[in-house]
């Protein structure tokens, strides 16, 4: 089992609808919780982070954390072609500083 | 606030060369973490360094190995390439204390001919 799992989609959803990327990890131990964005090409950008159990909104982004199911997940509303990327799930695990990262959903926004 | 910056951007080497790598932290960030990605195995925890020392290791061959200077600056060095290690090498740098948020650099694009 992989310590931090994502559907590799592609997800595709129309500009305009809510974008929905879900993870699970397997480290109960694992606090901290992390959402980027990669473009093609780039590197990865860091949109959110989520330390406790709930929802997390930054402008058109909320991120949900559930410990007790152990699933992270992210929402996009009202997606933009522009949010097309690959988003990865990230979570330390193991204890200390090691960021374990998911493979990464590819998201379609279609016009 | 500058960023983390990552020298040089992109390198072709041969096989069996070896090839060193240069990452700066954000201004006060004193944690650096190596990364490598590839398209078959994602993203890929190397090593992270942090007050000089590294302080957590990923499951690469003693061929990858790394250091930290005084400043936070971070190298990572890889020795007798092979074609399997190209590859986009990343860092990312937050100030230190577990749990902090990782902001990455550029990468370096290293393609191994």
């Amino acid at each position: 089992q992989k310590e931090v799992e994502q559907n590799s989609g592609p997800l595709s959803v129309p500009e305009g609808a809510i974008a929905s990327l879900n993870c699970t990890y397997s480290d109960r131990v694992s606090q901290s919780f992390f959402w980027y964005r990669q473009y093609s090409g780039k590197s990865p950008e860091l949109i959110m982070s989520i330390y406790s159990n709930g929802d997390k909104e930054d402008g058109r982004f909320t991120a949900q954390l559930n410990k007790a199911s152990q699933y992270v997940s992210l929402l996009i509303r009202d997606s933009q072609p522009s949010d097309s990327a690959t988003y990865l799930c990230a979570a330390y695990t193991g204890g200390g500083n090691k960021l374990t990262f998911g493979t990464g959903t590819q998201l379609k926004v279609e016009l | 606030k500058a960023g983390v910056t990552q020298t040089p951007r992109y390198l072709i080497k041969t096989r069996g060369q070896q090839v060193t790598l240069s990452c700066s932290p954000i201004s006060g960030h004193r944690s650096v973490s190596w990364y490598q990605q590839t398209p078959g195995q994602g993203l890929q925890f190397l090593f992270e360094y942090f007050s000089e020392t590294q302080r957590n290791k990923g499951n690469f061959p003693g061929r990858f190995s790394g250091r930290q200077f005084s400043n936070s600056r971070s190298e990572m060095n890889v020795s007798t390439l092979e074609l399997g290690d190209s590859a986009l090498y990343l860092c990312a740098t937050s100030p230190g204390t577990e749990g902090n948020e990782q902001f990455f650099g550029p990468g370096t694009r290293l393609t191994v001919l």
